[in-house]
């Protein structure tokens, strides 16, 4: 079946550095990719998204990588600042138009 | 501004009775979803719609049900709440097709004692 998992359930960086945040995922027919943020206490915001004819994709401040090869999405944010501390899930669209989420990583970001 | 609204934020309730969590989204959007998030897993869908009168089963639709009467609400109700259904409940819409993103409520959080 298809699955949507994170590297790592946890990262902290200081406050200033970039953020690296990976995501796998397992069906090669997926073309849609969303990158959520959520806080404590509130729903998943939306952050960028990206579709498989594009390997990158950039907002402000925040960066998705897409590498189809190996079926792996990461979110880069730059300078990260403490009001990035949250909860960054990926989601991922299926061959049945439903999204899968991962399970998500906790970012803290160090004054 | 448009927004989506879920209510009550905060639920407990007793083990067999009957509860709705109403989702109200002023975004004129054709599509809402109900989730719930645990420990351990990703947001696991639970019923969704396309429309006025369409309704659709998800991952975890068992013990759960939805109606669509109108395209702001979709109210998602318990029959017989059970303990394995304390949950944060989420709601979400979306408009167009299918790759749309899903913009997502503040959750209810329930309690089933």
């Amino acid at each position: 079946g298809e699955s949507v998992g994170l590297h790592l359930p946890t990262l902290s960086v200081q406050e200033g550095d970039n953020s690296i945040i990976n995501c796998a995922y397992s069906n090669s027919a997926s073309d849609y990719f969303i990158w959520y943020k959520q806080e404590s206490g509130k729903g998943p915001q939306f952050i960028i998204d990206i579709r498989s004819n594009m390997d990158k994709r950039q907002g402000q401040r925040v960066t998705v990588l897409l590498n189809k090869t190996v079926k792996h999405l990461s979110l880069q944010i730059a300078a990260t600042q403490p009001g990035d501390s949250a909860v960054y899930f990926c989601a991922e669209l299926n061959t049945g138009n439903q999204f899968y989420f991962g399970t998500g990583t906790s970012l803290t970001v160090i004054p | 501004d448009a927004e989506i609204t879920q209510s009550p934020r905060h639920k407990i309730t007793e083990t067999g009775r009957q509860v709705t969590l109403a989702c109200h989204q002023t975004w004129n959007h054709n599509n809402m979803f109900w989730y719930r998030q645990d420990l351990g897993h990703g947001l696991r869908l639970i019923h969704y719609s396309y429309g006025v009168q369409d309704t659709n089963k998800g991952e975890v639709s068992d013990g759960y049900s939805v109606s669509r009467s109108n395209t702001e609400d979709l109210p998602l109700t318990l029959e017989s709440a059970a303990s394995s259904q304390t949950s944060v409940y989420f709601c979400a819409s979306s408009d167009g097709g299918y790759q749309e993103t899903q913009y997502f409520g503040p959750g209810t959080r329930l309690l089933v004692l």
